[in-house]
């Protein structure tokens, strides 16, 4: 079966520094692959997402991620944190036969230090 | 502005007492889905809806249950059977035969 792994539950980084989340995946094929960041008491708005083509990814809020087939991972970087970066981030996969559902990480939760 | 809207934001309940929730999206997409969230736990499917009056039980259905009579709006009862109802709830939107998902403001129930 498929999973998502994002093995930080919390990151702690001071305002200014640079930042990478870890998500690593388990899935035979390469798989559609997205990463979601929820503000406090907030729904989930979409930072970006991964198809096909280029393995590094652009997305909103100054965020980008990597797909790294030979590690199975799709890690989200940020070369400078602000203090709104503070929320909850969550990777996520869709597979081929998962009738289009995806599969979701358990989130980790970035502090911002100042 | 096309989106996704759940309504109450906040949500108290006894004990015992079948609850509804809203969800409603003007973005014209065919599948709608509920999560629920628990700290440290993620998103936990709960239904899904590809088309209208069809839906599938997710990974927690039990306690749980849903209506699609229309495209727009996806209302998701918690029953009286649900052991642990109090959560934040989403609701989620998708084109037909796409991953990515579109989620409302989510809904906080508390039961005691």
């Amino acid at each position: 079966a498929q999973s998502v792994t994002q093995p930080d539950i919390h990151i702690t980084v001071s305002e200014g520094a640079s930042l990478e989340l870890r998500c690593n995946y388990s899935y035979g094929a390469t798989p559609y692959l997205f990463w979601y960041v929820q503000s406090p008491g907030q729904g989930l708005q979409l930072l970006l997402k991964y198809f096909s083509g280029d393995t590094l990814v652009q997305g909103i809020k100054g965020f980008e991620a990597e797909f790294k087939r030979s590690q199975s991972s799709f890690n989200l970087r940020k070369p400078s944190v602000h203090w709104s970066d503070a929320a909850e981030y969550f990777c996520a996969v869709g597979a081929s036969d998962s009738n289009y559902q995806l599969i979701w990480g358990a989130g980790t939760k970035l502090i911002i230090k100042p | 502005d096309g989106g996704i809207t759940q309504s109450p934001k906040y949500l108290f309940r006894k004990e015992g007492q079948n609850v509804t929730l809203s969800c409603e999206q003007n973005l014209n997409h065919d599948a709608m889905y509920w999560y629920r969230q628990d700290p440290g736990q993620g998103l936990r499917l709960i239904y899904y809806s590809q088309i209208v009056n069809d839906f599938q039980k997710g990974d927690i259905a039990e306690g749980y249950s849903v209506s699609r009579e229309k495209k727009e709006s996806f209302p998701l009862t918690v029953t009286s059977a649900q052991k642990n109802p109090t959560a934040f709830y989403l609701c989620a939107s998708s084109r037909q035969m796409d991953y990515e998902q579109y989620f409302g403001p989510g809904t906080r129930l508390t039961v005691t």
